[in-house]
């Protein structure tokens, strides 16, 4: 059975930091790792999927890298506003579909003004 | 819609009475799935369809609760005889993926969530 977690579990930083949320698997049989943000009493916002083939995806601001043999991901966030607060969460997936998305407990970040 | 929607957005209920919770995927998406966000267990995962096939029904916490999706659209779960410890968010998300394609690709998209609270 996955197995993800997530370090940290908090973060509180001044904006203008550049952040890494980092994340472990315990199964490196994926095909996908999705990385969502989770504001409070909010959904999920999809913010990057790296299919396994991959290493990394990048966008805007965010760039999240993947080593599936090592069962790591990381989430780089590039120079921190108050707006990027939330939870953030990883989900690998085992692919087929009928697996889902295993989600680690998140990390959950304020960026202070 | 643009998005995936839920309806209804918070759902009080007492124990022991049955609810029905809906979900509408983004418009063409041909996977849909069931989450379930609780204080305790965080995010898990409870049941995939395919088109209006669901394969696998093994994640549904107990036989007290069933998902159907009808018309390749709109997906119900609905929870009989409720207990308090179905409190919880339960979300729904889409995607485009498709079994009988060539690519694994399957970025899932998430609805805004049903809070169920169960007195």
């Amino acid at each position: 059975k996955q197995e993800v977690t997530q370090i940290p579990a908090a973060l509180s930083v001044p904006e203008g930091e550049n952040l890494v949320l980092n994340c472990s698997f315990t199964d490196s049989a994926i095909y996908n790792l999705q990385w969502f943000r989770q504001d409070p009493g909010k959904g999920l916002t999809s913010l990057l999927l790296i299919q396994s083939s991959q290493r990394e995806q990048t966008s805007g601001r965010l760039n999240a890298s993947l080593d599936k043999s090592s069962g790591r991901s990381t989430l780089y966030i590039a120079a921190s506003q108050p707006g990027d607060s939330a939870t953030y969460l990883c989900a690998p997936e085992r692919g087929g579909g009928a697996d889902g998305l295993t989600f680690g407990k998140g990390t959950h970040l304020i960026i202070q003004p | 819609g643009a998005g995936v929607s839920q309806s209804p957005s918070n759902k009080v209920t007492e124990k022991g009475k049955d609810v029905e919770l809906r979900c509408d995927p983004i418009s063409g998406h041909t996977a849909l799935y069931w989450y379930r966000q609780s204080l305790g267990q965080g995010l898990e995962f409870l049941i995939y369809f395919q088109g209006n096939s669901a394969p696998d029904k093994s994640g549904l916490p107990s036989d007290r609760f069933s998902a159907e999706r009808t018309g390749g659209s709109v997906s119900t779960l609905t929870i009989q005889r409720t207990q308090q410890e179905d409190s919880a968010v339960y979300l729904c998300a889409s995607s485009l993926f498709d079994t009988a394609g060539p690519s694994s690709y399957n970025e899932q998209f998430f609805g805004p969530g049903t809070r169920l609270t169960v007195l």
